[in-house]
């Protein structure tokens, strides 16, 4: 079953400003994870952030996460051409068995130079 | 390098033909999964493995076996692959299965 749900799923933006997507997630969760993914390549970890926390920042990424609402942000500042990818949040529900992740369908970024 | 390594990157087989799609990580990592990336369906999990001869299905394990004889192998095996299973496989390997995956390139299977 898929947990994570973003949006908005394609988002089309110029290089120099930022990019927000969104995640939404059904049950409670430790910890919530974003992965970009290069057209047909596999996905790579990007952040990591607990449930315990509400903000995490990694270089231009700032991840927010809110519990209460079940939804976590995801903002690249200062987009490039080379932050055109999809963007993935995962979550690993405890629900969801095993210390498993549950990844969303996805969130299209398309940086124009 | 740390990495996460598949093979064959792209694969073209018949139905009913048995294949398997190999997988290697030299991080030393106890788990490791098997997804499948289908367009408008996202990743679903086929299989996991939590350590050396512990496995568990997935979200869609029909048609597919895996092994975990050795900590850094998880082998893919589909032992009478159909047209449905044409799709992007991907391997992934984590120190905990609750924190950050390291994934495979990928190999791209068409069954015909």
């Amino acid at each position: 079953s898929q947990q994570g749900e973003e949006d908005p799923q394609a988002l089309s933006i110029q290089e120099g400003e930022n990019a927000t997507m969104n995640c939404s997630y059904k049950t409670s969760i430790n910890n919530l994870q974003w992965y970009r993914q290069n057209s047909g390549r596999g996905l790579v970890h990007l952040i990591l952030i607990r449930s315990n926390e509400r903000e995490k920042h990694s270089g231009r990424l700032r991840v927010t996460l809110d519990t209460s609402k079940k939804s976590s942000s995801l903002l690249i500042t200062a987009s490039r051409a080379a932050d055109t990818a999809s963007y993935f949040c995962a979550t690993d529900a405890a629900s969801y068995g095993n210390n498993r992740l549950a990844f969303g369908k996805g969130n299209q970024v398309v940086v124009i130079p | 390098e740390a990495q996460v390594t598949q093979n064959p990157r792209y694969l073209i087989t018949v139905t009913g033909k048995k294949l398997t799609v190999t997988c290697s990580q030299n991080m030393n990592h106890e788990y490791m999964s098997w997804y499948r990336q289908d367009p408008g369906l996202g990743l679903r999990q086929i299989y996991y493995s939590m350590n050396v001869e512990v496995t568990d299905k997935g979200d869609v394990p029909e048609g597919y076996k895996v092994s975990r004889k050795e900590k850094r192998n998880f082998p893919l095996i589909l032992e009478s692959p159909s047209p449905n299973q044409t799709s992007l496989y991907f391997c992934a390997s984590s120190l905990k299965g609750w924190e950050g995956y390291t994934f495979g390139s990928g190999t791209r299977l068409t069954v015909v």
